[in-house]
């Protein structure tokens, strides 16, 4: 099943920051963050692992709440660069369903000058 | 450089042709996926393989298989197009490393018509 992302869209001046949430039904054992621009393959930002810490890339950053089956993506002092869609991927404890991952439907964020 | 290429950036086919996406990657990866992508749905899995000759079904299979006879190619099959088949494709290879940490990297995608 799908996690749920939320919010749909969301815009932003540069500065600002904004949190994309991302929740699942079932245990997760991991999750995926990735960002697309329109017209290009979404690009892999991190991984969070059960169990793990927090990460970080540039000023982005996520977590992961395995009581409430929930990853945040936290978009901090945001840039022009940081628009596109978000796509949060979800995947549960197993042999080959470790590496298949469930995608919510996304969150675009436009950030403007 | 992960490199994920598809044989075609956009295609044209009509109802009941028999349609071949191709997907190759040079970074020796085990797993390599086909998602459909549609607005408002995000990525949906259709087909998945872990290793050469093998294969799972993903969340919409119906339609759909598969065909992995080297490691490096992955393809996907639409024996008989239908215009619900029109969507964005997109191929995605990982590798398998200890602890899950397999990021999945993907091709520029295959823009499919079906009329």
């Amino acid at each position: 099943q799908q996690p749920v992302q939320s919010p749909q869209a969301v815009i932003l001046r540069e500065g600002e920051d904004a949190v994309i949430n991302c929740s699942s039904s079932k245990a997760l054992y991991s999750v995926h963050w990735y960002r697309q621009k329109h017209g290009e393959a979404p690009v892999f930002l991190m991984i969070l692992l059960k169990g793990g810490e927090q990460k970080g890339h540039e000023k982005i950053s996520a977590s992961f709440n395995e009581k409430k089956q929930q990853s945040s993506l936290y978009l901090t002092a945001s840039q022009l660069s940081y628009s596109g869609t978000y796509f949060c991927g979800t995947g549960g404890a197993g042999s080959s369903n470790d590496y298949k991952l469930s995608f919510g439907a996304g969150t675009t964020v436009t950030v403007r000058a | 450089d992960v490199k994920v290429t598809q044989s075609s950036r956009y295609l044209v086919k009509r109802t009941g042709e028999k349609v071949f996406l191709e997907c190759v990657q040079d970074m020796d990866h085990e797993n390599m996926f086909w998602y459909r992508q549609d607005p408002g749905l995000g990525l949906r899995l259709i087909y998945f393989s872990y290793d050469v000759k093998m294969k799972e079904k993903g969340d919409i299979p119906e339609g759909y298989s598969v065909s992995r006879e080297k490691k490096e190619r992955f393809s996907l099959i639409l024996e008989s197009a239908s215009t619900n088949q029109t969507s964005m494709y997109l191929c995605a290879s990982s590798p398998i490393r200890q602890g899950g940490l397999n990021e999945q990297f993907f091709g520029p995608g295959t823009r499919l018509t079906v009329l």
